[in-house]
């Protein structure tokens, strides 16, 4: 069961925005950089946005992500049907593993394009 | 191209061992800690373990401690898992992936099966 918790999922229309919210705790957003991963399906996962707000090489604008206190939010704007995927939050946690830390991911997203 | 090639996936009985590889290529190996990932079918994400660059440092998850061991060869460009008393619950796809506290680079993953 993971430590971070994202709504199952979101939908919105084509040209619209969605945001996706990772709640989690002190012990991992609220000390750590967060980053964001789209799996499209049946393919691996890629990564979209790492400490919190930075875009890799080749990931458009539309992506962003944010972070406050022990939440973090991806946000898409202008959503195209090729954005239909899963979406995943990332942080380390050093609560896990008898306090020697471990990675943790969020319990996924589903975006649909409508 | 950076590429991550996994490998060693099959079906294995309920408690027996099999050992994953992962081949990089593409980047600088050793500049970069690594990682392996697995998902269940149909199911989330999940970190099983981690090595530093140099090997030095390693951590896993509560479920796979002292079951799994990752290792590495800088020498190979290569990442390993070994993996013991395997269960049902270990099924999954199995991903190495490249970066510190984010993962850069993703393989395609190799399936491992735990079935009798």
């Amino acid at each position: 069961q993971s430590v971070l918790t994202q709504p199952p999922s979101v939908s919105a229309a084509p040209g619209q925005k969605v945001t996706i919210s990772c709640s989690g705790s002190s012990s991992n957003i609220g000390n750590n950089y967060v980053s964001w991963y789209q799996q499209l399906p049946g393919t691996a996962p890629k990564l979209l946005i790492y400490d919190n707000n930075k875009r890799p090489s080749g990931i458009p604008d539309r992506f962003s992500g944010s972070k406050s206190g022990t939440s973090a939010t991806l946000g898409i704007t202008g959503l195209q049907t090729g954005d239909e995927a899963d979406y995943y939050c990332g942080t380390w946690d050093s609560s896990l593993s008898a306090g020697g830390g471990g990675y943790v991911f969020g319990t996924g997203t589903k975006v649909t394009v409508l | 191209e950076v590429q991550l090639v996994e490998s060693g996936g099959v079906v294995v009985q309920p408690g027996g061992s099999l050992r994953l590889s992962c081949a990089a290529s593409g980047f600088t190996f050793d500049d970069y800690a690594m990682h392996w990932v697995r998902q269940a079918p149909g199911k989330g994400l999940e970190w099983v373990s981690l090595i530093s660059w140099d090997g030095g440092s390693t951590y896993y998850a509560d479920s796979v401690k002292g079951r799994f061991t990752i290792s590495r060869d800088n020498s190979k460009n290569s990442l390993y898992l070994q993996m013991n008393s395997l269960r049902a619950e270990d099924t999954a796809l199995y991903y190495c992936a490249a970066g510190s506290v984010y993962f850069d680079y993703w393989g395609q993953g190799t399936l491992v099966t735990v079935s009798s």
